[in-house]
């Protein structure tokens, strides 16, 4: 079975300081991980996804995200935050081996950043 | 391209009733999944439609069932509807080459059982 923990509910930030909302993941095979923003009263808004290659992943909006396979973790990063950055963050997972092609994916409960003006 | 569309945004029933939600994937995806978003539980997947067969299954019970038409425009309909079934109820779509994988979400239907 695969899973992902988000450890923190809440993360605050200043503006213009880095910020990290932290993802770790637990499959059997190797993962393909990604991650999504929510707004308030909208749907989810793709990131950045990790399938293969190199570990340092580059997305929307000036995110990125590390892929640490000893870690098992793969958290989300921006060198300076922006107050428009505050909002719902969710990581999720897919194991590839036991979905097959089926493209369901796992979850975190979500960390809600906010940016501090 | 068009995003995702859902259709209705909001909708209000009552305990019992049945509900019947849409959902258009962006032109050319074949691939529709269906979320279910709740304070409580989280976002939790229901099932998964691929060229009109369900591929995969969520831990839902019987009451919610979907279907996937020709053009890959998907339905969900939940019978039977219960206090615990209001939600944002979510639609993503993939595209069909299996190396991009990426889930792309409309911007849901929220659901509220009177």
């Amino acid at each position: 079975a695969q899973s992902v923990a988000q450890p923190e509910d809440q993360v605050n930030v200043a503006e213009g300081n880095p910020l990290t909302v932290k993802c770790t993941y637990s499959v059997s095979g190797n993962p393909y991980l990604f991650w999504y923003v929510q707004y308030p009263n909208r749907g989810l808004q793709f990131l950045l996804k990790y399938i293969t290659g190199d570990n340092l992943v580059k997305g929307s909006y000036g995110f990125e995200a590390e892929f640490n396979k000893s870690q098992t973790s793969f958290h989300l990063k921006k060198p300076s935050a922006l107050v428009s950055d505050s909002a719902l963050y969710f990581c999720a997972v897919r194991d590839p081996i036991s979905s097959g092609s089926a493209r369901q994916l796992t979850f975190g409960s979500g960390t809600q950043l906010t940016v501090l003006p | 391209k068009a995003g995702v569309t859902q259709t209705p945004r909001y909708l209000i029933k009552t305990r019992g009733q049945q509900v019947t939600l849409s959902c258009s994937p962006i032109s050319g995806h074949r691939s529709v999944s269906w979320y279910q978003q709740t304070p409580g539980q989280g976002l939790q997947f229901l099932f998964e439609y691929f060229s009109e067969t369900q591929r995969n299954k969520g831990n839902f019970p019987g009451r919610f069932s979907g279907r996937q038409f020709s053009n890959s425009r998907s339905e969900m309909n939940v019978s039977t509807l219960e206090l615990g079934d209001s939600a944002l109820y979510l639609c993503a779509s993939s595209p069909p080459d299996g190396r991009e994988d990426t889930q792309y979400f409309g911007p849901g239907t929220r659901l509220t059982v009177l």
